[in-house]
């Protein structure tokens, strides 16, 4: 019943490349799409959001784009860093009465020094 | 987090035992929920809350009830614990609808 579908589960790349991950959704009443950093041992934080009514949303050095045709959002990280060495979410909200959260199953990412 | 305590953070039980989970904020938020966290599974919405005594379920709620008699505190109990319900446990909290505020988690190894 996994209506938020994440690639890759595992990503590698070295230091300054440019890891993307990618969200797919199914359920066109979701309004907006978060992504969430997490770290071992530490609950998820918001890292960057996007409304379907925007294409991309920059902040730092992460990027959302959106294809709301498509039904697809990605993340891209310029210029990784060892430090973003960690696990990946993607979430899209419903529109109920709690505004509840779908996630992804997550992508971890390592960045080599 | 700031604002938001799990206890407790590392639980072993017995298969069979009941065990309760407690969530606390301080922010003074309307939202409430209960994830688990299981490796390929992402994040999976137990129950929710979304005021005083008023919770409902989510995705994978077969197993596990909740109460939330105060707006700080929001409790998640196994009735009777299977090997299945091995899983870190994540409570968020929310008030502007634009984001989630996750505790550190409680891990639970059920025996």
């Amino acid at each position: 019943q996994q209506q938020v579908k994440q690639s890759p589960q595992s990503l590698i790349v070295q230091k300054g490349g440019i890891p993307i991950i990618n969200c797919a959704y199914e359920n066109t009443a979701f309004d907006y799409f978060p992504w969430y950093q997490q770290f071992p041992g530490k609950g998820p934080a918001l890292l960057i959001a996007i409304r379907p009514d925007v294409s991309e949303k920059k902040e730092g050095r992460f990027t959302i784009s959106f294809n709301k045709s498509a039904k697809q959002f990605s993340l891209h990280i310029m210029d990784s860093q060892p430090g973003d060495s960690a696990t990946y979410f993607c979430a899209a909200r419903g529109t109920g009465s709690a505004r509840q959260l779908t996630f992804g199953s997550g992508t971890q990412l390592t960045v080599l020094p | 987090d700031a604002g938001i305590t799990q206890s407790p953070r590392h639980k072993v039980t017995e298969t069979g035992t009941p065990v309760t989970l407690r969530c606390h904020q301080t922010e003074n938020h309307r939202y409430m929920y209960w994830y688990r966290q299981d490796p390929g599974h992402g994040l999976r919405l137990i129950h929710y809350s979304y005021g005083v005594k008023d919770t409902d379920k989510g995705e994978v709620s077969d197993g596990y009830s909740v109460s939330r008699s105060k707006t700080e505190d929001f409790l998640l109990t196994l009735e009777s614990a299977t090997s299945s319900q091995t899983s870190v446990y994540f409570c968020a909290i929310s008030d502007s609808f634009y984001g989630y505020t996750f505790g550190s988690g409680t891990r639970l190894t059920v025996v």
